[in-house]
């Protein structure tokens, strides 16, 4: 079955930075698009970016621009989020998530998406 | 940016009713619209997509509806495990609506 597993809860220093893990089976890795959401406590959920598994391509929501950095890895049908400069507010849940639009030719066709399969969810804590 | 108002934030109805929630967009964004589920601990469950599309294994009492800058989801007769919190994301941009908790009366 089409699965996303997320690596585990970190905490970390304000100032470091995390690295996310997605590993995707079930399904044709580079076919589909792979967004990254998080969502801090109590509160609601925030677009933080997508990544083209076929060529890496990626686009980040503005508010991440300069501190995260989406990559993949083919070999293992992984996808990692790295965000750096840590600070208190960056305490969340992470999520990947897939794009369920079939790329045609690398590139996801031009109707309306959504993202239909999610990982567990990876919660980093950032704390002194 | 393109911003997505939902309403109400909060609601409160009882098993069979019909409840009603409302998404707008500052700008027309066509029928690039989805909408999800999230129960607490859980990750979010994609219920319509492209404004009204039901995506397989959703309840047909789930519904969406809207074009341009309003849309509406719609659950016909609440059910006991539709007590969550309900997102709306506009597809351009892939903002989120700031949900919507549904509660039981």
């Amino acid at each position: 079955q089409v699965q996303l597993v997320q690596s585990g809860a970190e905490v970390k220093k304000p100032g470091a930075s995390v690295k996310v893990s997605c590993k995707a089976s079930g399904y044709t890795f580079t076919s589909y698009y792979m967004h990254w959401v998080r969502q801090a406590p109590g509160q609601g959920l925030e677009w933080m970016g997508i990544i083209n598994p076929s060529g890496g391509s990626t686009s980040y929501a503005q508010k991440f621009q300069g501190r995260v950095t989406m990559t993949r890895d083919t070999s293992t049908s992984t996808v990692y989020m790295e965000l750096s400069s840590l600070r208190s507010e960056d305490t969340a849940v992470y999520y990947c998530a897939r794009d369920f639009r079939l790329t045609i030719f690398g590139v996801a066709p031009p109707f309306p998406g959504g993202m239909d399969v999610w990982g567990q969810g990876t919660t980093v804590t950032v704390s002194s | 940016d393109i911003q997505l108002t939902q309403s109400p934030s909060f609601l409160s109805a009882s098993v069979g009713d019909r409840v009603t929630i409302t998404c707008r967009a500052s700008q027309g964004i066509s029928s690039y619209l989805a909408w999800y589920q999230q129960k607490p601990g859980k990750a979010p469950k994609l219920l319509i997509y492209a404004a009204s599309t039901l995506q397989s294994g959703v309840p047909s009492r789930f519904s969406g509806s809207g074009s341009g800058t309003e849309f509406t989801l719609t659950i016909s007769s609440l059910q006991p495990e539709d007590f969550a919190t309900y997102y709306c994301q506009q597809l351009n941009s892939y903002l989120f609506g700031q949900g919507t908790k549904l509660e039981i009366k």
